[in-house]
């Protein structure tokens, strides 16, 4: 089992819908992130969140919102998206932002997102 | 983009042999290096992680080398089983050193 925990597992949403993916870790760490993975490609790094702040967006289209509540939670909440983004969305945690020698980043199993 | 990539795409090893995977990285400043394996339906999954400051490091059935001179990275997983079939990726810092870039993946396949 994995110490970083999403929700839904599974997600399929129409373009015009509105919804949120939830990550929760309590290992306290401070650093938490959202990547993308398509199939049979690495993930990709969307945002980074360090004590509760957004230190990195890396020109994710707005359609894709982020929001850390507390030092525990991570969501993104989702708006008019495309088939595209069609795709599994890993949270992941570290202690600091970056990770580092001895204190790797920490993967959720995902939420495997489908847009109709 | 990327910093780091690996050799291939597939590597098919029956169980018992020892696998290697390789990974190159272009950024020369890159000072920590660590691997992954995803298995079916999972996140990735920390293995182990090493230092520029190091040529080798050691875990459980796995040891992770890295040659500097010639900007390479490899994973050896020993007497390979089942269970090790997964897609494995080596992953660096960006530039900042605020964030871990991925490298391209190797899916390893174990036969009995």
């Amino acid at each position: 089992d994995t110490e970083v925990t999403q929700t839904p597992k599974h997600l399929v949403m129409g373009m015009t819908n509105k919804k949120s993916l939830k990550c929760e870790q309590h290992m306290g760490h401070r650093a938490m992130y959202w990547y993308k993975q398509k199939a049979k490609k690495p993930p990709e790094l969307m945002f980074v969140y360090s004590y509760e702040k957004l230190s990195i967006n890396e020109s994710v289209p707005s359609r894709f919102s982020p929001e850390c509540p507390n030092s525990s939670l991570l969501n993104l909440h989702l708006h008019a998206l495309q088939p595209e983004d069609s795709a599994l969305y890993l949270c992941a945690s570290s202690q600091t932002q970056g990770g580092g020698y001895n204190s790797p980043l920490h993967f959720g199993n995902g939420t495997r997102l489908t847009v109709t | 983009g990327e910093s780091v990539g690996l050799h291939l795409p597939t590597l098919s090893v029956q169980e018992g042999d020892n696998s290697i995977i390789n990974c190159a990285y272009s950024n020369s400043a890159s000072d920590y290096f660590i691997w992954y394996k995803q298995e079916s339906g999972k996140g990735p999954q920390f293995i182990i992680d090493i230092r520029s400051n190091m040529d080798k490091r050691q875990g459980q059935r796995v040891t992770v080398l890295l040659n500097k001179t010639v900007k390479h990275l490899s994973l050896q997983i020993a007497a390979t089983q089942p269970g090790d079939s997964a897609v494995y990726f080596c992953a660096d810092l960006n530039q900042a050193g605020t964030a871990l870039i991925f490298g391209k993946g190797t899916t390893l396949s174990v036969s009995s």
